[in-house]
């Protein structure tokens, strides 16, 4: 199985770009890259997919390490309601979702 | 659209008695999944199933068993209920088991054991 690791925990100013950080060095070739995040007493939710280029939408961008071997969420400017416990997927052998700790987003005001 | 459905949202159980948390998707989707999450934790993973008749162990299976007789459902069965299973219980879909489609997640069940 892959392998993630993200800081526990991060700080950012509101209105100013996160970057979120995760390696994923045992990755395979053909295994999506997928991003979640969790709001307080809630469950998770989707954020952002992508496989070997950078991928944008609404709600933020994913780069891609060229090896593949780390990506980047980049949040362009946190809002207080950004703050929430964001997870870099790890894929099992038949593709299941394993979340680890996560990164802990604190948005400062 | 209601997408994951999850009942009951609350439970107190005492140890010993069982449960079947019900989970229900209305995507057509075939793969579902279902976690738990303790405080200060990520999600693991109980038990998933890649469709109809078919499921397979997660990370931390034991105590729990599930069946997928049909496509919507997906029942996660507490056998004998111990204090340990006290948790916040998630399920999720995803239209099959690629690695390139999203994961819908329910609202959750949070069970007490006492």
């Amino acid at each position: 199985d892959a392998k993630t690791t993200q800081p526990n925990s991060m700080e950012s100013n509101e209105e100013e770009p996160v970057h979120l950080p995760c390696n994923h060095s045992t990755i395979s070739g053909t295994d999506y890259i997928h991003w979640y995040r969790q709001l307080p007493s809630q469950g998770p939710e989707y954020v952002i997919h992508g496989l070997t280029s950078n991928v944008n939408n609404r709600m933020a961008s994913l780069a891609i390490a060229e090896d593949r071997k780390s990506s980047t969420l980049i949040l362009h400017r946190a809002t207080l309601r950004d703050a929430a416990v964001y997870y870099c997927i790890r894929l099992g052998t038949g593709n299941q979702f394993y979340f680890g700790t996560g990164t802990s987003l604190t948005v400062i005001p | 659209n209601a997408g994951v459905t999850q009942t009951p949202k609350f439970q107190v159980l005492k140890t010993g008695q069982s449960m079947t948390l019900q989970c229900a998707q209305d995507m057509n989707h075939e793969y579902m999944s279902w976690y738990r999450q303790d405080p200060g934790m990520g999600l693991r993973l109980i038990h998933y199933s890649v469709g109809a008749g078919i499921t397979d162990q997660g990370e931390v299976p034991n105590g729990y068993n599930v069946s997928r007789s049909t496509t919507e459902d997906f029942p996660l069965r507490l056998l004998s209920a111990a204090p340990s299973q006290t948790s916040v219980y998630f399920c999720a879909s995803r239209r099959d088991r690629l690695s390139n489609q999203p994961q819908h997640f329910g609202d959750g069940t949070r069970l007490s054991i006492l």
